[in-house]
């Protein structure tokens, strides 16, 4: 496997349903990141880890639950979802999380989250 | 605060027309990065280049090119002679000390 993957693809839930979504990236980076994109709206930065610390929550609902057990992987831990999180959830690693060229963020190809 | 925007919402074109997507950068910083990155409809976002608020030389790429003017803070994009593949959404970001993105220009080339 290369660059940054993403499971499952595709999720549906419902609200009472506990799930993770799992991100893993072979570029030996430092930095991993959670987005999410919904329709018609910018992309919104949830969690930052660098070297396995959290260093930025913006502000997520607690039914957004993140874990970094190690440097490449990443986990996002959904229970009592509500409609409105349906979206795509990118995942994303960078060499660490400062500005610069090392930031450069590779992303993978999304996890497609539908709450019913 | 850093801003990013992209004017254009969506862009139609035929095939092998050439197409140019705009990106205004506002930061109060002297010293930042500016990405382009494509969405195709499979979703994974896509790096395609990266440039320091330094360098102002044009960059060529097989069929992409960008223009990067420090002075209006633009950092435009353009994909020459179009094809169907180049559909997606492209997406503008700067990197002063975090990474932001613009809310992107879907770009459709027909056949």
């Amino acid at each position: 496997e290369t660059g940054v993957t993403q499971t499952p693809r595709h999720l549906v839930m419902g609200m009472t349903n506990k799930k993770s979504l799992k991100c893993e990236q072979h570029l030996g980076h430092n930095a991993m990141y959670w987005y999410k994109q919904s329709a018609k709206k910018p992309l919104e930065l949830m969690f930052v880890y660098n070297f396995k610390e959290q260093t930025e929550n913006n502000s997520v609902p607690s039914r957004f639950s993140p874990e970094c057990p190690n440097s490449s992987h990443l986990f996002l831990h959904l229970h009592t979802l509500q409609p409105e999180d349906s979206a795509l959830y990118l995942c994303a690693s960078s060499q660490d999380g400062t500005g610069g060229p090392s930031n450069t963020q590779y992303f993978g190809p999304g996890t497609r989250l539908t709450v019913l | 605060a850093q801003k990013v925007t992209q004017a254009q919402t969506e862009i139609s074109v035929v095939e092998k027309e050439d197409v140019t997507l705009d990106c205004v950068y506002e930061t109060r910083d002297t010293t930042y990065y500016l990405f382009w990155y494509k969405q195709p409809p499979s979703g994974e976002l896509v790096f395609l280049i990266r440039r320091n608020s330094f360098d102002e030389q044009n960059e060529i790429s097989g069929r992409y090119s960008w223009n990067f003017q420090k002075s209006t803070s633009s950092f435009n994009f353009t994909i020459t002679a179009s094809q169907v593949v180049d559909s997606a959404v492209y997406f503008c970001a700067g990197d002063d000390y975090k990474l932001s993105f613009g809310a992107g220009t879907t770009v459709t080339v027909r056949a």
